[in-house]
């Protein structure tokens, strides 16, 4: 069964950590994303990568970080730096720019 | 750059009218325009693609370059098509056959029985 699997579904942090969530896809996708959604404000992306070891930021990149280390994989780490951390976020993939994207079932991730 | 508005946060319609749900758009480029929607506790989902001119759950969508407009409508609503829509727009990543997707805020369609 193809798709893209993110982990885990809720994700709880104290102030001051850092924290990882992950995202792998089976699609054999080259393009992959991360993007916050928020209440009212849509989806923002905060990182892509569109090949193996390469990664852009997005809009919103200050207080994250990404690696691609692999095709399957691309896990985003949300640092103290991050001033509003809690959110929703979406993992997505895409093939061709016409295709459009696959998105996961997205982490909720909460700062205590 | 570019911008893509969705003034309707929240659309309420009766099962078998008529739905549209509203899209604008700014990009100095050629627009590759799309509707995903989110379904209650379900991930979110391409819906259509103005590329394709395709009709998906008698949902259509025209690009209208004049208006930078790409609504969504359909002729009679159900009430599952109750869910959150948004409306994005794609542009060339570095020149590459891949697109950053920019997301509208979103509408939620509420359709009562």
């Amino acid at each position: 069964d193809g798709g893209i699997t993110q982990s885990p579904k809720y994700l709880f942090r104290k102030e001051g950590q850092n924290v990882t969530l992950s995202c792998e896809q089976n699609l054999n996708h080259d393009a992959m994303y991360w993007y916050r959604q928020d209440p009212g404000q849509g989806l923002r992306l905060i990182y892509y990568s569109q090949i193996v070891n390469d990664f852009q930021k997005g809009d919103i990149a200050e207080g994250y970080s990404v690696s691609r280390e692999k095709k399957e994989s691309f896990p985003l780490t949300v640092t103290s730096a991050q001033k509003n951390p809690t959110a929703f976020y979406l993992c997505a993939s895409s093939i061709t720019r016409d295709r459009g994207y696959t998105f996961g079932s997205g982490t909720r991730l909460t700062v205590v | 750059a570019q911008r893509v508005t969705q003034p309707e946060k929240l659309l309420s319609v009766f099962k078998g009218a008529p739905v549209e749900l509203k899209c604008n758009y700014s990009y100095s480029g050629s627009p590759e325009l799309f509707w995903y929607v989110q379904y209650s506790r379900q991930r979110l989902q391409l819906l259509l693609r103005h590329i394709s001119r395709e009709s998906i759950k008698g949902f259509t969508a025209d690009l209208n370059k004049g208006e930078t407009s790409f609504h969504l409508k359909k002729p009679f609503a159900q009430e599952e098509d109750s869910a959150m829509y948004y409306c994005a727009l794609i542009i060339n990543a570095g020149g590459t056959s891949y697109g950053k997707l920019t997301f509208g805020q979103g509408t939620i369609l509420t359709v009562h029985p």
